[in-house]
């Protein structure tokens, strides 16, 4: 069974923090990792596919790291604003049947007080 | 340039009748996946099909359930005799090409449609 785990479940933080969340998948044939954001009642947003160990990527406020050897990455949000208030959700492409499903974490729901 | 639509945003179905989820993918796409979220869960991968072909249809109830991607059209997700455990959000994805590894392509998804089944 592959899981793909998120953390935390959810967070609150005051307009202007900057905070970080962690997902963590398995490393074992790992193909890419996949962020996005997902803002109630749209669709899901792609932030960020990630496929090399070491990689770093930045969208605006937003950056994102990834360890494929053990098998991590944290998404960062510097200087936290109101619409920033989503859920974001990774998902790991582990290849296993080359077709590019994704696998999903239940997602950190982050809530940004103004 | 429109994106992933998905039709009816909406769905409400009495039990034992049939629904019927209707996806266009985005121009120049022609990889689509199906996810569904049942409450209280995360999303999980259902099916991905090509034009006319279903490639992985490994998430998807043994039963009741069926997916199709015409050459022409929309792909169309389908469920027949509806139960209440069918109550979820679906939602389809698209992307232009079959991944390869270590490509840097999304998914695009579309709104999704909430089937509520009473």
């Amino acid at each position: 069974i592959l899981n793909v785990e998120q953390s935390p479940q959810s967070l609150h933080v005051q307009e202007g923090d900057s905070t970080n969340f962690t997902c963590s998948f398995p490393s074992s044939n790992f193909y890419a990792l996949h962020w996005y954001r997902w803002e109630t009642a749209k669709s899901p947003e792609a932030l960020f596919v990630m496929t090399l160990n070491g990689d770093e990527k930045k969208k605006g406020r937003i950056s994102a790291t990834l360890n494929t050897k053990e098998g991590y990455s944290y998404l960062y949000i510097k200087g936290s604003q109101p619409e920033d208030s989503a859920t974001y959700l990774c998902a790991s492409d582990n290849g296993s049947s080359n077709t590019g499903k994704l696998i999903f974490g239940q997602g950190t729901t982050l809530q940004v007080k103004p | 340039n429109a994106g992933v639509m998905q039709n009816p945003r909406h769905l409400v179905r009495r039990r034992g009748q049939e629904a019927r989820l209707r996806c266009s993918p985005m121009k120049g796409h022609s990889h689509v996946y199906w996810y569904r979220q049942l409450p209280e869960e995360g999303l999980k991968f259902m099916v991905y099909l090509q034009k006319e072909n279903i490639i992985d249809e490994s998430g998807m109830p043994k039963e009741r359930f069926s997916a199709e991607f015409p050459k022409e059209g929309p792909s169309i997700l389908r469920i027949q005799q509806v139960v209440r455990g069918d109550s979820a959000a679906y939602f389809c994805a698209s992307s232009p090409s079959r991944v390869q590894r270590h490509s840097n392509q999304p998914q695009h998804f579309g709104d999704g449609t909430r089937l509520s089944i009473l």
